[in-house]
């Protein structure tokens, strides 16, 4: 069994404040990770795929990192507000295609 | 990208009894997938429903208990059979992108057998 962890599980912050969580997967037979905005009762929104070491992407205000080589990804909020709200679930996908998911990281923005 | 229906959105069920799962997507797609999160886990992949061929089965996930059905390229069912209280979690269904870099996803079902 293929282990993804992300940490922390969950996260309170102020309206404002930036914010970052952490994803960490097996470096070995990579092919891709993802990012994505879970919110209660909704389909999960794709955020990010990112492939290559070193890749870093940016949405608005919410941007990603990747280091395949020690395997993590950082996702980073700037200036969380209270619609940033959810979970954020990161997804690594093997030389399959074949995605494991972590179990999120749960944030929660008050106003 | 992909619109998928996943219905019911959620249901509360006694032990013992079955509840399916239904998915409908926009467009043909070749492999549906469908996922298990028990509460404080991760997104599990229960199995890969092909159309034309019996669904294939992650380590763990049996046909007996969460049968499946691809009648055709845009539906796909999923039965959780014989509920118990550890069946509780949310089903999702999900489909590939066309360049196979993405997954879409249904809106999930939340279960609670009691």
């Amino acid at each position: 069994i293929l282990n993804v962890e992300q940490s922390p599980q969950s996260l309170h912050v102020q309206e404002g404040d930036s914010t970052n969580f952490t994803c960490s997967f097996p470096s070995s037979n990579f092919y891709a990770l993802h990012w994505y905005r879970w919110e209660t009762a909704k389909s999960p929104e794709a955020l990010f795929v990112m492939t290559l070491n070193g890749d870093e992407k940016k949405k608005g205000r919410i941007s990603a990192t990747l280091n395949t080589k020690e395997g993590y990804s950082y996702l980073y909020i700037k200036g969380s507000q209270p619609e940033d709200s959810a979970t954020y679930l990161c997804a690594f996908a093997d030389n399959f295609n074949k995605f494991y998911f972590g179990s999120g990281t749960k944030l929660n923005v008050k106003p | 990208s992909a619109v998928i229906s996943q219905k019911p959105s959620r249901d509360i069920c006694q032990r013992g009894t079955s509840l399916t799962i239904q998915c409908q997507v926009d467009s043909q797609v070749t492999m549906m997938f469908w996922y298990r999160q028990q509460p404080g886990q991760s997104l599990t992949l229960i199995a890969t429903a092909n159309q034309g061929s019996e669904a294939t089965y992650e380590s763990g996930f049996v046909i007996d208990k969460f049968p499946i059905s691809r009648p055709n390229l845009t539906f796909s069912t999923l039965t959780v059979s014989n509920m118990s209280p550890e069946d509780s979690s949310i089903y999702l269904c999900s489909v590939e992108g066309v360049t196979n870099t993405e997954a879409f996803f249904g809106q999930g079902t939340r279960l609670t057998v009691v």
